[in-house]
């Protein structure tokens, strides 16, 4: 079964402390996706990644940075939280190319307080 | 560039009753692929069908469906004989078929589906 798993469901950080969210799929994906989703605003894209080392900018990328050192795993990373970061994160991976379907995770709900 | 819209914030159908959800988006491009996404409370977003926009075929998974109008730009997603299981929140996605982007989605801000015994 096709498997993407988060490290945390619940996060709970203090303004200004630096933040790792962890993401692994286990199907040998070559894309794999962070998007922030919250209520109204639906998922928007923080980063993506093609390969490993390689990384693009989504629509929201500004106070997120993200690595991708194997090819399983895809860690985002919010340098210094802030209250306007709390919200759900939600990973995402797929085949290479634009026909195959994105497999989420469950989530991670951030709260910064 | 390109936006996807879903005008229908919360919907509510009974059960075993058929409801239709909508989405329109906006884009130049001529090939394209389209998704429908439900995310379950509290459970992991799957795919529900998706559309490539060349076929004129609707696609059709089950008791889903679409009604995808190209020249109209819009992509409705209707469940038939919905069940206590099909409630959630539904997300439309679009795809392009062509540039650099290695299979971005842009989606929709979502439909909440309530369903009532």
């Amino acid at each position: 079964d096709v498997k993407v798993t988060q490290s945390s469901r619940y996060l709970v950080k203090r303004t200004g402390e630096k933040v790792f969210l962890e993401c692994v799929q286990d199907m040998d994906h070559e894309n794999m996706f962070w998007y922030r989703q919250d209520p109204g605003l639906g998922l928007r894209l923080i980063y993506f990644s093609y390969d490993v080392k390689m990384k693009e900018k989504g629509d929201i990328p500004e106070g997120y940075s993200v690595s991708r050192e194997k090819k399983e795993r895809f860690s985002l990373i919010l340098e210094s939280a802030s209250t306007n970061q709390t919200s759900m994160y939600l990973c995402a991976s797929s085949l290479g190319g634009r026909l195959y379907e994105q497999f989420f995770g469950p989530g991670t709900r951030l709260t910064v307080l | 560039a390109q936006t996807v819209t879903q005008s229908q914030p919360e919907m509510s159908v009974q059960e075993a009753e058929t409801v239709t959800l909508s989405c329109t988006y906006d884009t130049s491009e001529s090939d394209y692929y389209l998704f429908w996404y439900k995310q379950p409370p509290s459970r992991q977003m799957i795919l529900v069908i998706r559309q490539e926009a060349y076929k004129q075929q609707n696609a059709t998974e089950n008791r889903f469906s679409v009604n995808f109008q190209k020249a109209a730009k819009s992509f409705s997603l209707k469940i038939s004989d919905s069940q206590l299981g099909d409630a959630a929140m539904y997300f439309c996605a679009y795809r392009e078929y062509y540039g650099g982007s290695q299979g971005n989605l842009i989606f929709g801000k979502g439909t909440k589906l309530s369903v009532k015994p």
